[in-house]
């Protein structure tokens, strides 16, 4: 079983739709846990970062974590075509882990116009 | 500009045939890291350093070397390649090793092993 789980999808939403994009994981270390989104031909890039239980917005997204479920989600609302892009989630248990960080296989979304 | 660097961008080498894939940051960021991204399986951390001359495994290390003699590069060595190595490498560097910082990924390499 991998450590970090995610529906690699793709997942085709119409313009304006609330996307929600999930990982689970099984390691109870970990305290870290961040959403990266990555373009075509791109780097990663880090969009939202949570530290331990609980919720985080920044403007249209909104990460959230459950550790009693081991389960973390970021939605997206009013989604937008330049939403389009492969999201990845990752999850580190920080000092207890060896600060390695783990990534999930990352969600392909679509949104079309 | 705050980057991080990668060269080459595209490589095709031979099995065996020893090779260097160069990452330098200009941000003077303490952790640096070597990532392999492959179908499927996502983002899979090599190695990863904290500070100058501190370098640690991560979840992929076979076959891969590194080294972190200055701050700002960290180089990432393929000592006798092979086909199972044929992937996308992306370097990253952060300020905190635990991304409270943006980590800042690097364009990445593509590499090729026949």
């Amino acid at each position: 079983q991998k450590e970090v789980e995610q529906d690699p999808g793709p997942l085709s939403v119409p313009e304006g739709a609330i996307v929600s994009l999930n990982c689970t994981y099984s390691n109870s270390a970990f305290q870290y846990f961040m959403w990266y989104r990555q373009y075509s031909r791109k780097g990663p890039e880090l969009l939202m970062y949570t530290y331990s239980s609980g919720n985080k917005e920044d403007g249209r997204f909104t990460a959230q974590v459950d550790k009693s479920s081991k389960y973390i989600s970021l939605f997206i609302r009013d989604s937008q075509p330049s939403d389009s892009a492969t999201y990845l989630c990752a999850m580190s248990a920080g000092l207890r882990g060896g600060f390695k960080t783990i990534f999930g296989a990352g969600t392909r979304l679509f949104v079309k116009a | 500009e705050a980057q991080v660097t990668q060269n080459p961008r595209y490589l095709i080498t031979v099995t065996g045939k020893k090779l260097t894939v160069t990452c330098s940051q200009n941000m003077n960021h303490e952790y640096m890291s070597w990532y392999r991204q492959d179908p499927g399986l996502g983002l899979r951390q090599i190695y990863y350093s904290m500070n100058v001359e501190v370098t640690d495994k991560g979840d992929v290390p076979e076959g891969y070397k590194v080294s972190r003699k200055e701050k700002r590069n960290f180089p990432l060595i393929l000592e006798s390649p092979s086909p199972n190595q044929t992937s996308l490498y992306f370097c990253a560097s952060s300020s905190t090793p635990t991304s409270t910082d943006t980590q800042y990924f690097g364009p990445g390499t593509r590499l090729t092993v026949l």
